[in-house]
């Protein structure tokens, strides 16, 4: 079946500085991948929608020169977290669809844990 | 988007069935419902999703009222495996690839005993 892989799963990093996760679909091709944030205790929320080619498109609420997200191929999305603080310490979750096979269902990521120092 | 409701946890006991409802009053005709569960510090997993009748595949099945307006996700066996938040969703399938996003609810937390 249908694999998304995410990188790093987890990253501590210093505050103000610059974190990138990676989203790569293994064996299908996603023109469109998603960016989810969790944070303890609470459901996904929904950050953006990644559009290969394009730029994504951000939820209200969600500073997308803070978040800059990255689609430069079919098979890989990059979320960037830039200047991180405290307060962006949460779970990045990425999904995407394989779309060849006319599934209408997403496959997602296993997440990867920021803590901001 | 049309909204769901659930239970905020369910328990159960190991290897018996759990039945897990959603009510959605205000589904549309183009809405799906989809059925996706997260274990503990991992992304979600799909489980299963369907429009009007009923479906099952390896991991469950799901029951879709005659009107649409509720439906049930039935884990036959429970293991612990199977503990996890259970999310229903409704997913219009008009539009282009943005549409596939999903909405995440709270969910229900399902314990399973052994």
């Amino acid at each position: 079946g249908a694999v998304v892989s995410q990188h790093p799963s987890r990253v501590i990093c210093k505050s103000g500085t610059s974190v990138k996760i990676e989203c790569r679909s293994l064996d299908f091709q996603a023109t469109t991948m998603f960016w989810y944030r969790q944070f303890p205790k609470q459901s996904l929320m929904l950050m953006a929608t990644s559009n290969e080619g394009s730029k994504a498109t951000y939820e209200q609420g969600v500073e997308k020169d803070k978040f800059l997200i990255n689609h430069a191929s079919l098979t890989l999305s990059t979320l960037t977290v830039t200047s991180a603080h405290p307060e962006d310490s949460s779970f990045y979750i990425c999904s995407a669809r394989e779309q060849a096979s006319g599934a209408n269902v997403l496959t997602f990521g296993a997440g990867s844990r920021l803590t901001v120092l | 988007d049309a909204k769901t409701t659930q239970p905020n946890s369910m328990e159960s006991n190991e290897e018996e069935p759990v039945h897990l409802p959603c009510n959605h009053s205000t589904i549309s005709g183009t809405d799906y419902i989809h059925w996706y569960r997260q274990l503990p510090s991992q992304g979600p997993e799909y489980v299963i999703h369907g429009l009007t009748s009923n479906v099952n595949n390896r991991m469950a099945s799901l029951a879709i009222a005659e009107d649409r307006k509720s439906s049930t996700l039935i884990l036959h066996r429970a293991t612990l495996r199977d503990a996890a938040v259970y999310y229903c969703i409704l997913r219009d399938v008009t539009g282009g690839g943005s549409n596939y996003k999903l909405t995440f609810g709270k969910g229900t937390l399902l314990t399973v005993n052994p």
